[in-house]
C-alpha cells in the first residue's frame, strides 16, 4: 500500500531535549516536505527536498532541521525544542514537476513541548 | 507564506443540501489544488486543476477557476455527514520552479444528519 509513515504519533518533551521525528515514503517520490499546523494558521511548509542531499528552507524552518540521505527518508530534527514549536507536524511526499505536486500526507506527529 | 486564502472559515448545512466555499490567492498560478482533512488527520488530495483550465469535476465535487479574479471554487453537491471536514485550497506559484505548495487556513464543514 501506497503510503507515507510518521513517527511517533504524539510526542511530549521538555525544553531543550533534542528529538527526531521520522517520515518514510514507499513510492519512490523525489519530492517530500515537512509542515507544520496551527490553529488559524493552516499549514506552513517547514523544509523541502526536490532529492536525495537537495534540501532547501520552506516558510518557518527556525528551529528545525532537516536530512535526506536516502530517496525514501526525510527525518525532522528539533535540536533544542521550545514551546512555541508545539504543533501538529505533517511529512508529505510527490512527483515533483509536470504531475502539479500532488502531495500524499502523513497521518502527523503531535509535538507538545512544556 | 500563506498564497490562498478561503471564505468561509466555518459552513454549516444540512445533509443534502451542497457546500460551496471559495479561495482566493495572491500570485500567478500553475495550478491550484484542493485537500480535505479530517480532524487531526493528514491532508488528502481531491483536485486539481490547471491555470489553463476553467472547470472541472471529480464525483460530487466541482471546482472553477477564474485566473483573472483569481479565485477558485469548491462545490459539494448533496453533502454527506462523511463531508465533516476542513477543506484547503493550496496553489502551486507559476513564477518559482519548486512547484512549492502555499496552503490557506482552510473551511470547516459541518454536515448535519
Amino acid at each position: 500500500e501506497a503510503q507515507v509513515t510518521q513517527n511517533p504519533r504524539y510526542l511530549i518533551t521538555v525544553t531543550g531535549k533534542k528529538l527526531t521525528v521520522t517520515c518514510s515514503q514507499n513510492m519512490n517520490h523525489e519530492y517530500m516536505s515537512w509542515y507544520r499546523q496551527d490553529p488559524g494558521l493552516g499549514l506552513r511548509q517547514i523544509y523541502y527536498s526536490m532529492n536525495v542531499e537537495v534540501t532547501d528552507k520552506g516558510d518557518v524552518p527556525e528551529g528545525y532541521k532537516v536530512s535526506r540521505k536516502e530517496k525514501r527518508n526525510f527525518p525532522l530534527i528539533l535540536e533544542s525544542p521550545s514551546p512555541n514549536q508545539t504543533s501538529l507536524y505533517f511529512c508529505a511526499s510527490s512527483l515533483w514537476g509536470t504531475g502539479g505536486n500532488i502531495q500524499y500526507f502523513g497521518a502527523g506527529t503531535r509535538l507538545s513541548v512544556l | 507564506s500563506q498564497q490562498g486564502e478561503e471564505d468561509p472559515q466555518a459552513l454549516s448545512i444540512q445533509e443534502g443540501e451542497n457546500a460551496t466555499m471559495n479561495c482566493s490567492y495572491k500570485t500567478s498560478i500553475n495550478n491550484l489544488q484542493w485537500y480535505r482533512q479530517n480532524s487531526g488527520r493528514g491532508l488528502v488530495h481531491l483536485i486539481l486543476i490547471r491555470s489553463n483550465e476553467r472547470e472541472k469535476h471529480s464525483g460530487r465535487l466541482r471546482v472553477t477557476l477564474d485566473t483573472s479574479k483569481k479565485s477558485s471554487s469548491l462545490l459539494i453537491t448533496a453533502s454527506r455527514a462523511a463531508d465533516t471536514a476542513s477543506y484547503f485550497c493550496a496553489t502551486v506559484n507559476r513564477v518559482s520552479n519548486d512547484y512549492k505548495l502555499s496552503f490557506g487556513a482552510g473551511t470547516t464543514v459541518t454536515v448535519r444528519a
